[in-house]
């Protein structure tokens, strides 16, 4: 089966300090994309990071970075020195297949950053 | 270079009606996806199109269909509207199929309210 766990309902950070989001992935196909997006609370989806499951380091992108954990099916999102502006929704979600384009969504992890 | 844009933002019907959603897709992309996301959910694959033709669709009822315009517009029809249709309903484009790493890009999407 195809499917995105993201256990954290919600998380808490403190203003500059680092948190990780968690998410596992369960997929029968050798080749597949992950992905993070972020949701505002206007709605629109935003596309932080991707990695392939071919690829042999952790992707990166600015403050972004993801832990991929092959062995153990998991790719958490790291955030760095939290801004107010992180406060959202962040979804993993996982292309399981090289055919096909859906893809497949976890529930959600709510952020909220402190001040 | 203007985003995917969907209209109506916010749409509000009564039980049995049909609702009728639009998207516009980022120039040069030929494939809209359909999600829904309900009160507090992740996202649901519902449809995805390409070059006008429908090539996946979700584990939803065929009362929602939708077609793919010559443009690469598309549109989501909802036929004999339920309450628990009630959600967020996002639309995405992309460049034509193949690849892991194929970004989809999504609108702002309609929030359909069903009373």
């Amino acid at each position: 089966a195809q499917k995105i766990t993201q256990t954290q309902p919600g998380m808490f950070v403190q203003e500059k300090e680092a948190v990780t989001l968690d998410c596992t992935y369960d997929t029968s196909d050798p080749s597949y994309g992950l992905f993070w997006y972020k949701q505002p609370s206007s709605g629109e989806m935003i596309f932080l990071i991707y990695q392939g499951s071919y690829d042999q380091q952790n992707a990166t992108e600015g403050r972004y970075s993801l832990n991929f954990q092959k062995a153990r099916k998991s790719a958490n999102l790291v955030i760095s020195a939290s801004q107010l502006g992180d406060s959202a929704m962040y979804f993993c979600a996982m292309r399981p297949s090289e055919y096909g384009n859906k893809l497949v969504f976890g529930a959600g992890t709510i952020l909220r950053v402190k001040s | 270079e203007a985003g995917v844009t969907q209209s109506p933002t916010h749409l509000i019907k009564t039980r049995g009606q049909q609702a009728t959603l639009r998207c516009s897709p980022i120039s040069g992309h030929t494939s809209v996806y359909w999600y829904q996301q309900a009160l507090g959910l992740g996202l649901q694959f519902l449809l995805w199109y390409d070059e006008g033709e429908e090539r996946n669709r979700g584990n939803f009822p065929p009362r929602f269909s939708g077609r793919q315009f010559p443009n690469y517009s598309s549109e989501l029809n909802v036929n004999a509207l339920e309450l628990e249709d009630s959600a967020l309903y996002l639309c995405a484009s992309s460049l034509g199929m193949g690849g892991l790493y194929n970004e989809q890009f999504f609108g702002p999407g309609t929030r359909l309210t069903v009373l």
